[in-house]
């Protein structure tokens, strides 16, 4: 079975460009969120799909980032326009179940470099 | 507001002797508990987590971790380190009240393996 995976793996733009990433979950998986690691704090929190539907989008940090997942497959993340602050690590990870103690699967991340 | 504690970001221990990796929580109702490890240009891969029942939890590769509530902690464990367990490590929790699933993280503890 293959894992989640994101694309790119890597990206670096400047600022004021636009970057766009993509994230494929484990098929079968309804639920899909989006978390970001800026350079030595902890991951955080960026939304939550339930299928195509955004269930919690509390973790956004401002409206340059849109969010998709069309079909309930695959999700992507716009950033438009980068900023240097947006640096960091975006993963991406995908469960059967919301909540209770289900496991998280993540992928690899891509690493976004704003310069 | 839910906080997770890693104490030690680096962590430095030599091959054959104890892992011990800190984590508490604070919370007023214990949380599902995880710990996630990350191997280079790899995702987040679980190592164990724990939910309820028995406190002393067992996950892959040799890990286990201890839930003490009266001590809000959740520390992680491996009685004798392999140069593979050279990774990062994040402590994550999720309160159980949550239907959603988004997993609060600590900021990780790097760990070091020399022979």
């Amino acid at each position: 079975e293959a894992g989640v995976t994101q694309f790119p793996s890597h990206s670096v733009i400047e600022k004021g460009q636009t970057v766009t990433l993509r994230c494929d979950p484990i098929s079968g998986h309804d639920n899909l969120y989006w978390y970001r690691r800026v350079m030595g704090k902890e991951i955080k929190f960026l939304l939550h799909f339930v299928k195509e539907s955004k269930q919690d989008e509390s973790g956004m940090p401002n409206n340059r980032f849109l969010a998709e997942r069309t079909g309930g497959t695959y999700s992507t993340l716009k950033v438009q326009p980068a900023e240097l602050e947006d640096s960091g690590v975006y993963f991406c990870a995908s469960s059967l179940q919301g909540g209770g103690p289900y496991e998280q699967y993540f992928g690899p991340g891509t690493r976004l470099t704003v310069t | 507001a839910q906080s997770v504690t890693q104490l030690g970001s680096h962590v430095s221990v030599s091959e054959g002797a104890l892992v011990l990796l800190r984590c508490n929580y604070s919370s007023s109702v214990p949380p599902y508990l995880f710990w996630y490890v990350q191997y280079p240009n790899q995702g987040l891969q679980l190592l164990l987590k724990y939910t309820t029942g028995a406190t002393l939890v067992k996950g892959i590769n040799g890990f286990e971790a201890e839930f003490k509530k009266s001590e809000t902690s959740f520390h992680l464990t491996k009685p004798s380190a392999h140069m593979s367990d050279a990774a990062e490590y994040f402590c994550a929790v999720r309160p159980t009240t949550d239907s959603w699933g988004k997993l609060q993280f600590g900021a990780g503890t790097q760990v070091v393996v020399t022979p």
